[in-house]
């Protein structure tokens, strides 16, 4: 079964402190995104990476291949960081839709 | 902003009318995919499509549901008869070809009552 598990579900940090949330999934993708959303709002697409390691501004997001692990890491956190991040993978072949994780909310306190 | 443009953002439906939801994707992009976030669950894919083409519906219902992208105009999902278990946020995401990143839009809020 393809299945993508994120960790942990809530998540609540004291502002400035540095955010990690995790991302597994259980067979081989092509690509892999990180998505950010408001309540009651769109999504925004943060990253998309296949391998290595992507930075913009105070977030930085990671994927081994290996593993099939990616982490989205967020630094110096604010309040305005907090949201829903969802990791969604597009698996190889001829698959082109995403398949999404359950999110991880996040709050970050002032 | 010429991002993806989905409207309403907000639709209100009584149980067996019919609901059209509007997704014009980014300029340039002609890959459309339909996405449904149901109340406390996470987004599921619907259909994706090319202009004029359905290339995968394999996550839709398999009645009441259809989607079109005309070779004009913007993409239109199409609910008919609906029942109150359509409710949920309807996102539309657009890609410039079938490996590149998708742009999500604001969503549609379908409730119906």
């Amino acid at each position: 079964k393809n299945e993508v598990e994120q960790s942990p579900q809530n998540l609540t940090a004291q502002e400035g402190e540095f955010i990690t949330i995790n991302c597994s999934y259980s067979v081989g993708i092509s690509a892999l995104h990180w998505l950010q959303q408001h309540p009651g709002g769109g999504i925004v697409s943060l990253f998309m990476l296949s391998s290595g390691k992507k930075k913009h501004g105070r977030l930085i997001a990671t994927i081994n291949i290996q593993e099939k692990h990616s982490s989205l890491h967020i630094t110096a956190s604010h309040p305005r960081d907090s949201a829903v991040y969802i990791c969604a993978v597009r698996y190889g072949g001829s698959a082109r839709q995403l398949t999404f994780g359950s999110g991880t909310q996040l709050t970050v306190l002032p | 902003n010429a991002g993806v443009m989905q409207n309403p953002r907000h639709l209100v439906r009584r149980r067996g009318q019919e609901a059209r939801l509007r997704c014009s994707p980014m300029k340039g992009h002609s890959h459309v995919y339909w996405y449904r976030q149901l109340p406390e669950e996470g987004l599921k894919f619907m259909v994706y499509l090319q202009k004029e083409n359905i290339i995968d519906e394999s996550g839709m219902p398999k009645e009441r549901f259809s989607a079109e992208f005309p070779k004009e105009g913007p993409s239109i999902l199409r609910i008919q008869q609906v029942v109150r278990g359509d409710s949920a946020a309807y996102f539309c995401a657009s890609s410039k070809g079938a490996n590149q990143p998708q742009h999500f839009g604001d969503g549609t809020r379908l409730s119906i009552l």
